[in-house]
């Protein structure tokens, strides 16, 4: 049982490069969501998804895009990046908040 | 916006002790759902308790604890037998719809 899958697990990027984060599970879970960890700050909400076909934003949306076309893929864009993305990236599904969720290994991204 | 404290950036302890993470948290909501997660130096997020906020009775997951007082908005995790193992970062998190609100968490040392 896979869980949830992150790939990349580390990225390097020049700033102004677009890339896609990509986040897969295989539990079957409505709920999926990406969050951004910066030290001291805790993990932080980008953007979420309630199902396929359906997103919305978190607290922390500009420069991010998703979408989910099935139930299975939450991919995160970098439209253009800059170092103030420079963050560890986690994917998160549930199939609910009351069972928690899970989460990815993180990807971490350094924008130089 | 909705905000969780946690007040403590770094505390240690000796295996074999007892220790108390601190969290506070707002809400306006009557019922809603709290959680400790675990990060250990692999990165990956671990659930450790849960506590649903309409129960009364504090959870508990064999060495671990949480001391909810609802109308002073605490939630506290108390780890009981420290062991080496439990070295790591600590987020306490509030469920918001289907997601997360963090907290900036505590990292947790354990010294032999």
């Amino acid at each position: 049982n896979a869980g949830v899958t992150q790939t990349p697990k580390f990225q390097v990027l020049k700033t102004g490069q677009s890339m896609t984060l990509q986040c897969a599970q295989d539990m079957n879970h409505e709920y999926m969501s990406w969050y951004r960890q910066d030290p001291g700050m805790g993990l932080r909400l980008i953007h979420y998804s309630v199902g396929a076909g359906i997103t919305d934003q978190g607290e922390v949306p500009n420069g991010y895009n998703v979408s989910r076309s099935t139930t299975e893929d939450f991919p995160l864009r970098l439209l253009s990046a800059a170092p103030s993305q420079t963050s560890v990236y986690f994917c998160a599904s549930s199939a609910g908040l009351i069972r928690g969720a899970f989460f990815g290994q993180g990807t971490r991204l350094t924008v130089v | 916006a909705q905000t969780v404290t946690q007040s403590q950036p770094e505390m240690s302890v000796q295996e074999a002790e007892t220790v108390t993470l601190s969290c506070t948290y707002d809400t306006s909501e009557s019922n809603y759902y709290l959680f400790w997660y675990k990060q250990p130096p692999s990165r990956q997020m671990i659930l450790v308790i849960r506590q649903e906020a309409y129960k009364q009775q504090n959870a508990t997951e064999n060495r671990f604890s949480v001391n909810f007082q609802k109308a002073a908005k605490s939630f506290s995790l108390k780890i009981s037998d420290s062991q080496l193992g439990d070295t790591a970062m600590y987020f306490c998190a509030r469920g918001y719809g289907q997601n997360f609100v963090f907290g900036p968490g505590t990292r947790l040392s354990v010294l032999p």
